[in-house]
């Protein structure tokens, strides 16, 4: 149980196309879902927290007009990244927490976007 | 913010092996999960442990939340655990909660 499916595993695109990448979770409800950045041989940084029918919150230093987030449904959060550029090239990998759970349950975790821009 | 510090960085075992991976942090949790990153870069959910023991196969954990530290044990390695372990505490601030991860601890088992 609490499977979180991540689309796609990877991109690879020219520099200034936007890119969208899919968080879905698949046998349960997701009030609360998060998106993290890993660059080579670093740890996991948390970018913003996905709300259902609200606004993300984004931690300090991610430019919420580059990476457009949008959690329209309890199962779907959706990240875009606007007018890519090499420097955004990473690993994003998303979490969802299961409805109900309460604030300190699990997080579970797809398995990531592997995004280069050339 | 809190600070997570894993140690040691990098472990090399030779297949059959014991190790023991240190999470320490640096203010009272909420929660505590160890994550094993493989080579593909899935993180899988090995324990969800904000106090007490578990074990799971030739896993186990200890967290003794007063001191603020946790332990992940490794048993009779195979060279499929290699990759990276990570501890992650989680804060809850205000109705609002965060999991902040270590830098992790790579391991290599070598046959």
């Amino acid at each position: 149980g609490a499977v979180v499916s991540q689309h796609p595993s990877r991109v690879i695109c020219k520099s200034g196309t936007s890119v969208k990448i899919e968080c879905r979770s698949l046998d349960f409800q997701a009030t609360t879902m998060f998106w993290y950045r890993q660059f080579p041989k670093q740890s996991l940084m948390l970018m913003a927290t996905s709300n259902e029918g609200s606004k993300a919150t984004y931690e300090q230093g991610v430019e919420k007009d580059k990476f457009l987030i949008n959690h329209a449904s309890l199962t779907l959060s959706t990240l875009t990244v606007t007018s890519a550029h090499p420097e955004d090239s990473s690993f994003y990998i998303c979490s969802a927490r299961i409805h109900g759970g309460g604030l300190v349950s699990p997080q579970h975790f797809g398995d990531g976007t592997r995004l280069s821009i050339l | 913010g809190i600070q997570v510090e894993q140690s040691p960085p990098d472990l090399i075992l030779q297949e059959g092996a014991n190790s023991t991976l240190r999470c320490n942090f640096s203010d009272s949790v909420n929660n505590l999960q160890w994550f094993h990153q493989n080579p593909w870069g899935q993180l899988i959910n090995l324990f969800y442990i904000p106090s007490g023991t578990k074990q799971n196969g030739r896993l186990s954990a200890t967290t003794v939340a007063t001191e603020r530290y946790s332990l992940l044990y490794i048993s009779s390695s195979q060279t499929t655990d290699s990759g990276v372990y990570f501890c992650a505490v989680l804060l809850l601030n205000s109705g609002y909660s965060t999991l902040t991860f270590g830098k992790g601890t790579m391991l290599l088992v070598s046959p």
